[in-house]
């Protein structure tokens, strides 16, 4: 089954938003949660991540919550801008050695219209 | 400048062909993988490498092998393509000293297998 599920496919938020992103998973190991951005025909990059000891992180407009008891975890994008427009891939995984193994969602297509 | 760099970023093969998708990293990294981008898979793990002359399985290895001849290269080898591998292939590293568990991304091959 899917271990990283993102329920949603898609996403539409008006510019000055808040865009909220939910990722799921099942692995009680997990220690290790990330969140990144790609654009089309663009390689993913890391946005933020947080490991199982804190349960928020903030950077910037950017914020994690991690809610381990219910396996789930969130972005959420402040004042959102039209080049936030992306597909946000979340992933998880246990930090073996800092091998970051991670297991990636299906990913959630944003939009931001203007 | 690109520190992890794939080759050839575009390929069309003909079903039962050999493959062999090329990964290179200046970052010094140990860990290298291989994912494969799906529309509404995410990305998944094929196989990936913690030290030269050493691969172990992913999530989805079935069809494809792994060479990791040193630690700056790392390749994918399809020894009988399929049109079910069609897809877009990443390869990345990590630095398992650095424990944030990022991975950096070369910028993708796209496979059409015909």
């Amino acid at each position: 089954g899917q271990q990283v599920k993102q329920s949603s496919p898609s996403l539409t938020v008006q510019e000055g938003g808040i865009s909220i992103l939910n990722c799921d998973y099942e692995n009680d190991m997990f220690d290790y949660f990330a969140w990144y951005k790609k654009y089309p025909d663009n390689s993913p990059t890391l946005l933020i991540s947080v490991r199982s000891n804190v349960d928020k992180r903030e950077d910037g407009r950017l914020t994690v919550f991690l809610n381990k008891s219910g396996k789930h975890f969130s972005l959420h994008i402040t004042a959102s801008q039209p080049e936030d427009t992306a597909v946000y891939l979340c992933a998880a995984g246990e930090n073996q050695g800092g091998s970051a193994k991670l297991i990636f969602g299906e990913g959630t297509k944003l939009t931001v219209s203007s | 400048e690109a520190a992890v760099t794939q080759s050839p970023r575009s390929k069309v093969a003909v079903t039962g062909g050999k493959v062999t998708l090329s990964c290179h990293q200046t970052n010094n990294h140990d860990y290298m993988y291989w994912y494969r981008q799906d529309t509404g898979h995410g990305l998944r793990l094929i196989h990936y490498s913690y030290v030269a002359d050493s691969t172990e399985k992913g999530d989805i290895p079935d069809g494809y092998k792994a060479s990791r001849p040193s630690q700056e290269n790392f390749s994918l080898i399809l020894e009988l393509a399929s049109l079910s591998q069609t897809a877009v292939y990443f390869c990345a590293s990590s630095d398992p000293g650095g424990g944030t568990g990022q991975l950096y991304f070369g910028e993708g091959s796209k496979l059409t297998v015909l």
